[in-house]
């Protein structure tokens, strides 16, 4: 039972490159989140997805994609890397009817 | 709109001191709310939760009383040990708006022996 993972763990961008950051989940969870951690920041939300098939911006949604790719896949994706985009990201699931998140072990990105 | 703010860390504490870890927020409507830790290196764990007014949420030997008067959820402990050391989050999440958390900043807690 693995919980949330995520790959990369770690990873360096040139600005202008772009990657995909995956999020996997065997908890059988509806929703899934991507958030972002800055220093001083706390973490901010990116977008979310509340079920399959469906996804929703959060607080910081430019320069961001998303798919949910099934019930247990929910990628994000930088089409062009910006310094600014440097940050620890997270990702995270909800059961319905449930309140508390499940967080994954974060992607440290780099972007130079 | 909903926020939720922290005192400012780091704090540093000696062993088996008593912690308090200062949390307020505005929401619209009635929150659910949280504290989540996260070791060094690590994702965030849920510490502890409360849904209503007045409930108090307690987990290893952590705690917090949901205040609606004060709109307040202060962590407290006791007495800390060295592997309390971690990085703190207050959070809020409220009914109907997708299940998102709202964080505060958090309060980077470490404990000397």
């Amino acid at each position: 039972n693995a919980g949330v993972t995520q790959t990369p763990k770690f990873q360096v961008l040139k600005t202008g490159q772009s990657m995909t950051l995956q999020c996997a989940q065997d908890m059988n969870h509806n929703s899934m989140y991507w958030y972002r951690q800055d220093p001083g920041m706390g973490l901010r939300l990116i977008y979310y997805s509340a079920s399959e098939g469906t996804t929703d911006k959060g607080e910081v949604p430019n320069g961001y994609n998303v798919s949910r790719l099934n019930k247990r896949e929910f990628s994000l994706r930088l089409e062009s890397a910006a310094p600014s985009q440097t940050s620890v990201y997270f990702c995270a699931t909800r059961t319905s009817g449930r309140d508390e998140q499940f967080f994954g072990p974060g992607t440290r990105l780099t972007v130079l | 709109g909903n926020s939720v703010t922290q005192m400012e860390g780091p704090v540093t504490l000696s062993e088996e001191a008593f912690l308090t870890i200062n949390c307020t927020y505005t929401a619209t409507g009635y929150p659910s709310l949280f504290w989540y830790v996260q070791y060094p290196g690590e994702g965030l764990q849920l510490l502890l939760k409360a849904t209503k007014a007045d409930d108090k949420g307690s987990n290893k030997g952590f705690e917090a009383t949901y205040r609606k008067e004060t709109t307040s959820f202060h962590l407290e402990k006791g007495s800390v040990q060295v592997s309390d050391s971690a990085v703190y989050f207050c959070a809020l999440s409220v009914y109907n708006q997708g299940g998102k958390l709202i964080f505060g900043q958090g309060t980077e807690l470490s404990v000397k022996p």
